[in-house]
């Protein structure tokens, strides 16, 4: 079956880089691209970006164009979203998905910015 | 970057039937837009309902459709459940940029 592996929660100082991992399993990883939302605490969900795991292309928010990287390793069949100079209001649950219908979804990740 | 808007709350009798709609700021919500409904409660992390405007999973329930109405895509509730009060979210599609709805909190009462 589909299912989508994400890293455990993170703390990060403001200022720091975040990388969060996303390993994908039960499926061909390079047939299908994978998105990167998030959730602020009590917020809308945002779409941060995706790329496509078979030849690597990528496409980002405006919103966080000058912060986010997303990468993959396909012989792990795995995406990472990086994002650098984390602020407090980067405090959110990260998530992967499955693009193509987004019908699978990775079980998120806690990153708390903290001094 | 086009916003997306949803009714904040919404409240439907149990067996009863409700459409949660999703707006653009850009005009009229297309086919072309690929409208999404989310489903989501506390501490989960969201389940698509609906792609594409109307397509659904293998593990949508029956009772949800999804559809495009007086320029706004629409999901419709028909014999709401408790298990249904959740939040909903809708995602649109902008030439390469998806946009989520700020979600609508639908209760069962």
């Amino acid at each position: 079956q589909v299912q989508l592996v994400q890293s455990g929660a993170e703390v990060k100082k403001p200022g720091a880089s975040l990388k969060v991992s996303c390993k994908a399993s039960g499926y061909t990883f390079t047939t299908y691209a994978i998105h990167w939302v998030r959730q602020a605490p009590g917020q809308r969900l945002e779409w941060m970006g995706w790329i496509h795991a078979g030849n690597g292309d990528t496409e980002y928010s405006p919103k966080f164009q000058d912060r986010v990287t997303i990468i993959r390793d396909t012989s792990a069949s795995t995406a990472y979203m990086e994002l650098s100079s984390l602020r407090y209001e980067d405090t959110a649950v990260y998530y992967c998905a499955r693009a193509t219908n987004w019908g699978f979804w990775g079980q998120g990740t806690l990153v708390t910015v903290s001094s | 970057q086009a916003v997306v808007t949803q009714e904040p709350s919404l409240t439907v009798s149990p067996g009863g039937t409700v459409t949660l709609t999703c707006g653009s700021s850009t005009g009229v919500v297309t086919s072309g837009h690929y409208p999404y409904w989310f489903q989501q409660k506390p501490g989960q992390a969201p389940r698509t309902l609906i792609y594409n405007t109307s397509g659904k999973h293998s593990w949508t329930p029956a009772r949800f459709t999804g559809s495009l109405r007086g320029g706004k895509a629409a999901l419709t509730l028909s014999g709401a459940q408790p298990e249904d009060e959740a939040e909903y979210c809708c995602l649109l599609f902008y030439r390469g940029v998806w946009v989520f709805g700020g979600g609508t909190k639908l209760t069962v009462l």
